[in-house]
Parts: structure tokens; sequence; C-alpha cells
């Protein structure tokens, strides 16, 4: 079981703003900064949303990123076919001393 | 072309041996953490350890500390993860990242995946 939790799944039809929830602890997304993986079926994954809110070149500005306390968000405004994949939180935890990520959440395009 | 280009599925046996590598191009090899990662079919994400490849200093998962060795060649801009005894258990898609574009902040370059299925 991760240190980091995430639903296991999302859903939402397009054109829908949908929302994926990472919750930790003091130690991990409450000392440092939270990345978001997208893994599309079959392919490697692909960083979405580093140091909480900011979108790598490439990402469009309808997918975003946010922190409060110990728990963080992403969000995919506008949501289209492509965008079903497996979405995973990731962050550096003091505690562990090491790297961990969320279980994952399978967003489905109804 | 910056990119990290892993080395070719592999069908092994159980206690045998077995090492994958990670080529970086493009970039500093040594100027950013090279990281493995767990994928069991079907499976999440998990960090088997990272190391810095200007003076192979390494950091492990518990999780894998002990049944999993990360080195690097920086000769040859190539990070490895290699086991002695591989058991059934270790059948799973492994990829290698880079923190090249955001400064190690995060994964942001990937390996394209090095599939081990381990079985009698």
């Amino acid at each position: 079981q991760s240190v980091l939790t995430q639903p296991p799944s999302a859903s939402g039809t397009p054109g829908q703003r949908v929302t994926i929830s990472c919750s930790g602890s003091s130690s991990s997304i409450g000392s440092n900064t939270v990345n978001w993986y997208q893994q599309l079926p079959g392919t490697a994954p692909k960083l979405l949303i580093y140091s909480n809110n900011h979108r790598p070149s490439g990402v469009p500005d309808r997918i975003s990123g946010s922190k409060s306390g110990t728990s963080a968000s992403l969000a995919i405004s506008g949501l289209q076919s492509e965008d079903e994949a497996d979405y995973y939180c990731g962050i550096w935890d003091d505690s562990l001393n090491g790297w961990v990520f969320g279980g994952g959440t399978r967003l489905t395009v109804l | 072309e910056v990119q990290l280009v892993q080395s070719g599925a592999e069908v092994k046996k159980p206690g045998e041996s077995l090492r994958i590598s990670c080529k970086a191009s493009g970039y500093s090899f040594i100027s950013y953490w090279i990281t493995w990662v767990r994928q069991v079919p079907g499976k999440g994400l998990e960090w088997m350890g990272s190391i810095d490849p200007n003076d192979s200093h390494t950091k492990y998962s518990p999780s894998f500390q002990g049944h999993v060795t990360i080195s690097a060649d920086k000769s040859i801009s190539t990070a490895y993860l290699q086991w002695s005894s591989l058991k059934a258990s270790d059948t799973a898609m492994f990829y290698c990242a880079s923190g090249y574009y955001y400064d190690n902040k995060a994964f942001d370059l990937w390996g394209q995946g090095t599939m081990v299925a381990v079985s009698s």
C-alpha cells in the first residue's frame, strides 16, 4: 500500500472537468512538491505536472495541478477521449528518504 | 536528440542473473540522477532506486535493497539494473528515468521500458 493515496478510478464525459486527488502526509506532500504522470496504455509514463502546478512544454493548459496542506489534485477540463489513461502522483518523501508514487487512478472517458 | 534508450526484452529462468541497461544521449549524463521504476503487469509504478552517475552514489527503496544493484558507467553514459538471482516475482516492466529538463525535480525523461519475464 502506497504512502500516497489516490482513488483507483475516475470518469467523465467529453467536455467535462474531472479532478484526481492524491493524499499524503507531512513528510511527503506537506514538505515537498508534487508531480503528476500520465501513462497511456502500453506506453512509458510521461510527466504531466511538476512542482505542484507547472506544466512541461507541450502539455495543454486545460490540465492543471494544485496542492494544499498534505493533499494535491490534478484537474483536467474539456475532457477528451485521448485523456483516457492512468495517472500517478509522485513525490520525494523525507521520512522514507526516497521517491514514492501513488497507487494510480484510471481515468475513463465515457 | 535527448533520450534514454533501454535494452531489449528478456526471458529468463528463476535463479539466473540479468543486467539491463539504459543509455542516455543528447545531454550531460553525469549531471542528472537516473532512476529505475518497476511496473508489475496490471499494477502501478514503484520506485526501485536512483543513482548519481557522477559518483555512482545510490539510493535504494527498502523494498528492493539487497535484491537488485544499480550502477552506472559514465564513460558510455549508461546506467544498469542487475539481479544476481531472479525470481518469478521479478516479472515486470522496468523503466529508467531522468530529471534532465527540470533539474531533478521530477522524472521528465523516460526510457521506453524493458520487459523482463522470469519463468521456469
